[in-house]
């Protein structure tokens, strides 16, 4: 079946711009996962949605970051007012979740933003 | 202390070396682990779970030893194209929810 979709791809924009990232979960997936990667570095969780629950924004990393879902569909992330230190890989990732007893996170191929 | 900790390597072998990586987590209550493969510039991808009576799928066995918080990863007879960066898992705090922590991961490199 189809996995994790992202888009776009990548993304060029100029900094003080506002972007935004899409991710589209495999089907019948309660959580979704927002992580960012830095070129070299580890996987830093910013955001989780698990089914209708408030979600777990404890790593976004400023209020320029918000993320929403519409039940268990599509999820788009957006950042405000870019700056440079936001060039990272945004990596979406969903599972079945708690309610399906399976954590198992399954990962899209990521939005490349780069901000100049 | 790091919620999950790995050692970043690299771990430089030959083809059909076998090599064993380990991750340590802090969370005595974890209940979920797992490896994840990333090659360069791609995403993570699920390798394997690992199960408390430990796995092994082809030349890759997992083990959990709950006693000393670690898991551990092991590839046989390694290939070329195991070369990647091998990331561990863990479900970390209850209150966490579905949440995995992810150790920043350990690269491999396999040689002619």
């Amino acid at each position: 079946g189809a996995g994790v979709s992202q888009s776009p791809s990548n993304k060029v924009t100029e900094k003080g711009k506002d972007v935004e990232l899409r991710c589209d979960p495999i089907s019948g997936h309660t959580a979704l996962y927002w992580y960012r990667q830095r070129l070299g570095q580890g996987l830093e969780f910013l955001i989780y949605f698990q089914g209708n629950s408030a979600p777990d924004k404890s790593g976004l990393p400023s209020d320029r970051f918000s993320a929403e879902r519409t039940g268990e569909s599509v999820s788009t992330l957006t950042i405000q007012r870019t700056q440079q230190e936001d060039s990272a890989v945004y990596l979406c990732a969903s599972s079945l979740g708690r309610d399906r007893f399976s954590y198992e996170q399954y990962f899209g191929p990521g939005t490349r933003l780069t901000v100049t | 202390r790091k919620e999950v900790e790995q050692d970043p390597g690299p771990f430089n072998v030959p083809e059909g070396a076998t090599v064993a990586f380990n991750c340590t987590y802090s969370n005595s209550a974890s209940q979920s682990f797992f490896w994840y493969r990333q090659d360069c510039r791609k995403e993570p991808k699920l390798l394997m779970s690992v199960y408390s009576s430990g796995n092994e799928d082809g030349r890759f066995t997992a083990q959990l030893n709950r006693a000393s918080q670690y898991i551990s990863l092991l590839i046989r007879d390694s290939k070329l194209s195991d070369s990647a960066t091998y990331l561990c898992a863990v479900n970390g705090r209850k209150s966490s929810g579905d949440k995995l922590t992810f150790g920043t991961g350990t690269r491999l490199a396999v040689r002619p």
